[in-house]
């Protein structure tokens, strides 16, 4: 049975400050996907990372994949207070897009 | 391209009542997958739906829970004699083969 973890829970940065957000996976999948979630809304799509070393940025966000670590990580850079959300990472099944998600973080960033 | 479209958004129901939960996937998409998401917590896999048949229902509470994708018309997640339990975001998400597209939810309460 594939799970995912991720840490940590709960993160407060403050602006301007960097971090990383893991995601630990226990089997092989083929596609992992890192979403955003605002407080009663749905969940919106950043990135999906598919092969060993994929790499993605867009803007202050950067996802990675290190598939023989089984380890995903969403890094920010100089976090702003939009970025403030629950980021959840979720691996999908070989053939079709059966999610397991992780726990989620919840981020929040002081000024 | 409308997306994915869920009604309704907000559902107050008293136990023992029955919930129905509708979701149009984005046009030309025949795969539906149905979450649940408790307060405070990740996203869990209930049902995986092609028309007309249910592929992977492996994430369905064995009772008072059923979903079905009629050839026409929405995707619709029943669940029968609602307890507060119950009570979640209930988010579908359609594909056409891979990466799928979520909608905006529905938020039962039971009261």
């Amino acid at each position: 049975e594939l799970k995912v973890e991720q840490n940590p829970l709960f993160l407060s940065m403050q602006e301007g400050k960097n971090y990383t957000i893991y995601c630990n996976y226990s089997t092989t999948s083929d596609r992992l996907y890192w979403y955003r979630q605002d407080p009663g809304k749905s969940l919106e799509s950043l990135f999906v990372l598919l092969s060993n070393g994929a790499v993605k940025q867009e803007g202050r966000l950067m996802a990675s994949l290190d598939t023989k670590a089984r380890l995903s990580t969403l890094h920010i850079t100089a976090a702003v207070h939009d970025l403030s959300a629950t980021y959840f990472c979720a691996l999908a099944n070989f053939g079709n897009e059966k999610l397991t998600f992780g726990t989620g973080t919840r981020l929040t960033i002081i000024p | 391209n409308a997306g994915v479209m869920q009604n309704p958004r907000h559902l107050v129901r008293r136990r023992g009542q029955e919930a129905r939960l509708r979701c149009s996937p984005m046009k030309g998409h025949s795969h539906v997958y149905w979450y649940r998401q408790l307060p405070e917590e990740g996203l869990k896999f209930m049902v995986y739906l092609q028309k007309e048949n249910i592929i992977d229902e492996s994430g369905m509470p064995k009772e008072r829970f059923s979903a079905e994708f009629p050839k026409e018309g929405p995707s619709i997640l029943r669940i029968q004699q609602v307890v507060r339990g119950d009570s979640a975001a209930y988010f579908c998400a359609s594909s056409l083969r891979l990466e799928a597209f979520f909608g905006q939810g529905t938020r039962l309460t039971v009261v």
